[in-house]
């Protein structure tokens, strides 16, 4: 049973560029939440989606960024207009039901550089 | 708003002594409080988990205790070995959604 897929694994990026993040949930799962992770700190919530809805968006920032989960495909964060402090791990954590203690799966981040 | 504290920052142990990390949080509402596992440059893994209507879990070498009451809950790794060495993060379910809080984690060495 495949875990929660991310890519690309590690993404380079130029100030003023795009940068979109794509994860597949677990199988069977249909809620999807993405965190960021600066180094030495830890996970902030950005996004909580399910299909085709977001839920709460309430950690991300009002501009420039978005997150969409399409009835088929995977999820996609994306970042437009890249500043240096864009750089930082983006995870993406799956579950499969909508109830609050259900446990939620990591996938293996993508690190995004801004040059 | 919601917060989950988290001491300390560094511990060092011996290998076979026991590591101990305690977190708060503010939310009244929170109900699931999961520990993540992260070595260097991978993705958090969850070790082990905590519903708010149990006061204790063991798993093996790892148990957590919640006192709700008091907003706290507590990590704790009996036997430690040098394969323990990794940051360890908190985290506490935000309101009636599913999104986490996370403490700033606590890195954890133990020497061999």
């Amino acid at each position: 049973n495949a875990g929660v897929m991310q890519n690309p694994r590690h993404l380079v990026r130029r100030r003023g560029q795009e940068a979109r993040l794509r994860c597949s949930p677990m199988k069977g799962h249909s809620h999807v939440y993405w965190y960021r992770q600066l180094p030495e700190e830890g996970l902030k919530f950005m996004v909580y989606l399910q299909k085709e809805n977001i839920i709460d968006e309430s950690g991300m920032p009002k501009e420039r960024f978005s997150a969409e989960f399409p009835k088929e495909g995977p999820s996609i964060l994306r970042i437009q207009q890249v500043v240096r402090g864009d750089s930082a791990a983006y995870f993406c954590a799956s579950s499969p039901v909508q109830v609050v203690d259900q446990p939620q799966h990591f996938g293996d981040g993508t690190r995004l550089s801004i040059l | 708003g919601e917060n989950v504290e988290q001491h300390p920052s560094t511990l060092s142990v011996q290998e076979g002594d026991s590591a101990v990390i305690k977190c708060t949080y503010s939310d009244s509402a929170s109900n699931y409080f999961p520990w993540y596992k992260q070595e260097l440059g991978k993705r958090p893994q969850l070790i082990i988990d905590i519903r708010s209507n149990v006061g204790e879990k063991k798993d093996q070498r790892i148990a957590v205790t919640l006192n709700k009451t008091a907003k706290h809950f507590s990590l704790h790794i009996t036997e430690t070995q040098p394969e323990d060495s990794a940051v360890y993060f908190c985290a506490a379910t935000r309101g009636s959604q599913g999104n986490l809080i996370f403490g700033k984690g606590t890195k954890l060495s133990v020497k061999p």
